[in-house]
């Protein structure tokens, strides 16, 4: 069954970096493109990047872009955020999430149970 | 950037009613239109893509219709289970754009 396992969040003071990782299992991770979406406590869903099955591809929320990374390792099954200058609004629980490719366009099916990022001194 | 609008926030059913929930783009998506379930303290769940079409293994009390920029969610035979918040979200052009949710609970 397809499984996907957020890490790596914790507890980091505003600008500082943090790398979360989604590990993916029972599907063929390399044909998929897989997105990262964030809650911030109490509010509502915000996506937050995208990277294509062959990681050629890469877009980002204006609300990241410039300190955001996404990447990928497709012989480790595995997914990456690499975060910098974190601020105080990047506190959220991250979900990574996989999509599906149809009709020129492609939307999530299947999300992690997501890890938690705070950023505060 | 497509700004994406749910009504109503929040709603109060009993078991068994049948509840609709609005989704409303800010321009046409044709059907580019996805809903999500998260229950309390859970991640989210895909229910619905291409605006009417149930992802493998939801149940088919829960339908949705609609195109270009309107879109509704309908519960049939609310159930305790479903005490949720539901989001809308548009996958037409990035940056996907998520509704700001509609809390649905039990009377």
């Amino acid at each position: 069954q397809v499984q996907l396992v957020e890490s790596g969040g914790g507890i980091v003071q505003p600008g500082r970096s943090l790398r979360l990782s989604c590990a993916a299992s029972g599907f063929t991770f390399s044909s998929y493109g897989i997105h990262w979406v964030r809650q911030a406590p109490g509010k509502g869903l915000e996506w937050v990047a995208v990277i294509s099955y062959d990681g050629g591809n890469k877009n980002y929320a204006d609300s990241v872009k410039g300190r955001f990374t996404i990447s990928r390792d497709n012989i480790k099954n595995t997914l990456y955020l690499q975060m910098n200058s974190l601020r105080a609004e990047d506190t959220a629980m991250y979900y990574c999430a996989k999509e599906v490719y149809s009709d020129s366009s492609a939307y999530l099916d299947f999300w992690g149970q997501g890890t938690l990022v705070t950023v505060s001194s | 950037d497509i700004q994406m609008t749910q009504s109503p926030s929040s709603l109060s059913a009993s078991v068994g009613d049948t509840v609709t929930i609005t989704c409303r783009a800010s321009q046409g998506i044709t059907n580019y239109l996805a809903w999500f379930q998260q229950r309390p303290g859970k991640a989210p769940k895909s229910l619905i893509y291409a605006a009417s079409s149930l992802h493998s293994g939801v149940p088919s009390k829960f339908s949705g219709s609609g195109s270009g920029t309107d879109f509704t969610l309908t519960i049939s035979r609310l159930q305790p289970e479903d005490v949720a918040t539901y989001y809308c979200q548009q996958y037409q052009s990035y940056p996907f754009t998520f509704g700001p949710g509609s809390k649905v609970d039990i009377k």
